[in-house]
């Protein structure tokens, strides 16, 4: 079966760094997506990654090694407003989006 | 222009009823795709559109469950004899084709509750 793997939960301290880990086991690979969820909110769209490496735009990277089914994203300079749920998707050989449960992150003062 | 759009944005039901819930995607966008979202759970997809091709219902729960799609224009999904398990946000995401590296674009959802 295909599935994606994610933390429940994570907790960072507000202009820290925190990485969230996504790994996948998919039918095949077409890119990997990273979306933020704010409470009560729809998904709004923050990376994508087709090739291996580090994708950087401004306090957000995100990373891709399709070896390992690995996937990570960095959150730098942490404010309270990143206090939200992460969202992994996998785009598998039917061109079909998989989503993670996604990852709560909880910033504190 | 305009974002995804959903109608109505709450729906309160009776069990056994039917519902209806509307979806207006992005001008031009040419896929559209429906999730549901339990509390604190993640995107389950249930059916999407491309275009004039049939859609891909592989992810619609039950056959109480269906969809429509005029054109690349506005989508419904019908929910018949709701149940209390059908309880949940439904959300509606555009794109500009299906696959690819294109982004889905989010509508704000409509929450459905079943009393």
């Amino acid at each position: 079966g295909q599935n994606i793997d994610q933390p429940t939960e994570m907790t960072a301290t507000e202009g820290a760094i925190v990485q969230i880990n996504c790994t996948y086991q998919t039918s095949g690979f077409n890119g990997l997506f990273w979306y933020q969820q704010h409470a009560g909110e729809a998904p709004t769209f923050l990376s994508y990654n087709v090739l291996d490496g580090l994708e950087e735009k401004g306090r957000f990277s995100s990373f891709l090694s399709r070896s390992k089914g690995y996937s990570y994203l960095l959150l730098k300079e942490l404010q309270m407003k990143d206090s939200a749920s992460y969202l992994c998707a996998v785009l598998d050989s039917n061109y079909q989006l998989i989503w993670g449960a996604g990852t709560k992150l909880i910033i504190k003062p | 222009g305009a974002g995804v759009s959903q109608s109505p944005s709450n729906k309160v039901t009776e069990k056994g009823k039917d519902v209806e819930l509307r979806c207006d995607p992005i001008s031009g966008h040419t896929a559209l795709y429906w999730y549901r979202q339990r509390l604190g759970q993640g995107l389950e997809f249930l059916i999407y559109f491309q275009g004039n091709s049939a859609p891909d219902k592989s992810g619609l729960p039950s056959d109480r469950f269906s969809a429509e799609r005029t054109g690349e224009s506005v989508s419904t999904l019908t929910i018949q004899r709701t149940q209390q398990e059908d309880s949940a946000v439904y959300l509606c995401a555009s794109s500009l084709e299906a696959g690819g590296p294109s982004e889905q674009y989010f509508g704000p959802g409509t929450r459905l509750t079943v009393t």
